[in-house]
């Protein structure tokens, strides 16, 4: 079975930045034609997709934060990882990761990590 | 840039009840990329429907979706004390998006 976990730093103060790492058991990163996705989830608020990186390393980014985010991968590591620039309160959210699956020429976010908080704050 | 919409906001429903869920797009979406989310309070979102109107895996069959174009629905045909929680409608295009979700809760 999939697992996907996210870890990194809970606090980031204004103008740091965020990092944040996915690891994946029960699975490679590498195999099947699967892209990795962060999507993030302001507190009482919706989804927003960030980003994601396929398995040969091309990534693509949400217009709206494409100028602070860098989607990374470790496959020795089987991991993933987020960068954040210049952050501010705004990106205070619980950030997730994800696999987008494909069946039948469709696509989806089919497995999720539990999500992790990380607050902007001095 | 398409735009999802949900409706209603909320919708207040008794175990047993019929629930239906609309989610509407600005422009046509394919409906290979429109998929639903449940989910519950400190949890992350689950798949529910890909394809528009494929079941996932381990998806009770009360769930069902439909639509095309630029209107889809999510009905589950007889709300259990479980299916309470918000659900989100999502297109897969070149920039994923959710729509902004549907609670459902108990009336």
């Amino acid at each position: 079975q999939l697992q996907l976990q996210e870890s990194g730093s809970g606090l980031v103060k204004p103008s740091q930045t965020l990092s944040l790492t996915c690891a994946v058991s029960g699975g490679s990163l590498t195999s099947g034609g699967y892209s990795w996705n962060w999507i993030r989830q302001p507190p009482g608020k919706g989804l927003e997709w960030i980003g994601y990186i396929s398995p040969s390393g091309s990534t693509y980014y949400n217009p709206s934060l494409k100028s602070r985010v860098t989607i990374s991968v470790d496959r020795s590591k089987n991991q993933f990882s987020l960068r954040l620039t210049s952050v501010t309160a705004a990106d205070t959210a619980v950030y997730y990761c994800a696999r987008a699956g494909m069946s039948l020429g469709s696509y989806f976010f089919d497995y999720w990590g539990q999500g992790t908080l990380v607050t902007v704050s001095s | 840039e398409i735009v999802l919409t949900q409706s209603p906001g909320t919708l207040s429903l008794s175990p047993g009840e019929r629930a239906t869920l609309s989610c509407r797009a600005s422009q046509s979406v394919s409906s290979s990329y429109l998929a639903w989310y449940q989910q519950k309070p400190g949890q992350a979102p689950r798949l529910l429907i890909y394809g528009a109107s494929s079941r996932a895996t381990g998806i009770p069959d009360r769930f069902s979706g439909s639509g095309s174009g630029t209107d889809f629905t999510l009905t589950i045909s007889r709300l259990e004390p479980e299916d309470f929680a918000v659900y989100y409608c999502q297109q897969f295009g070149n920039s994923p998006l959710f729509g902004p979700g549907t609670k459902v809760d108990l009336k």
